[in-house]
């Protein structure tokens, strides 16, 4: 069946430092993969997302994330984080028309 | 002119009551959705209509009833409501068929909230 798994449940990362968030999925086909963002109290928000070709990915806001068919994993990436990007982030796999969410990683960004 | 809109944002309502939140959206997409998301922030899919025909329907309670008047609506209407039903509801859109549109565009979710 297919599955996402966050295995960070809460990161906590200074401001100006690097940051990456873990997903590793599960899935028969080629996957469709995303990252989305969500703020408090505000909805899901797409980051980047994964269909084919390169396997590294921009996004917006300064994210990256790094498709590794070999791993299963699709991680995100920032080089610099600022206070604004605490936030909770869910990776996601296409499965079918329906996307399959892991269980987020809720980011916290210390001064 | 927002893509995806959601109303009510919030709702308060008691056990036993019917109520509905509505969805639309303005991409022109050919498939909705509605997503649960519950107390520890798990996002699943509940259902998925493609055109206004049903094309997911994922072991949800037939309290839940979406219904779709033409392909930019998606309203979930739930009847008998439980103290369970307590959760965030997202709706979606997409226009599956292309990798570059294939991509499902959120709103900003209806907190539910039942006494």
């Amino acid at each position: 069946a297919q599955s996402v798994t966050q295995p960070d449940i809460h990161i906590t990362v200074s401001e100006g430092a690097s940051l990456e968030l873990r997903c590793n999925y599960s899935y028969g086909a080629t996957p469709y993969l995303f990252w989305y963002v969500q703020s408090p109290g505000q909805g899901l928000q797409l980051l980047l997302k994964y269909f084919s070709g390169d396997t590294l990915v921009q996004g917006i806001k300064g994210f990256e994330a790094e498709f590794k068919r070999s791993q299963s994993s699709f991680n995100l990436r920032k080089p610099s984080v600022h206070w604004s990007d605490a936030a909770e982030y869910f990776c996601a796999v296409e499965a079918g028309t329906a996307l399959i969410f892991g269980k987020g990683t809720t980011l916290s960004v210390s001064s | 002119d927002t893509a995806v809109s959601q109303t009510p944002k919030y709702l308060v309502t008691q056990m036993g009551n019917d109520k509905s939140i509505k969805c639309e959206q303005n991409l022109g997409h050919d498939t909705m959705y509605w997503y649960k998301q519950d107390s520890k922030k798990f996002l699943k899919i509940m259902f998925s209509y493609n055109n206004k025909e049903l094309i997911i329907n994922e072991t949800v309670p037939n309290r839940f009833s979406p219904k779709s008047p033409d392909k930019a609506h998606l309203n979930l209407h739930i009847n008998s409501l439980e103290l369970g039903d307590s959760a965030v509801y997202f709706c979606a859109s997409s226009q599956p068929g292309t990798s570059v549109t294939d991509t499902q565009y959120f709103g900003p979710g209806t907190r539910l909230t039942v006494l």
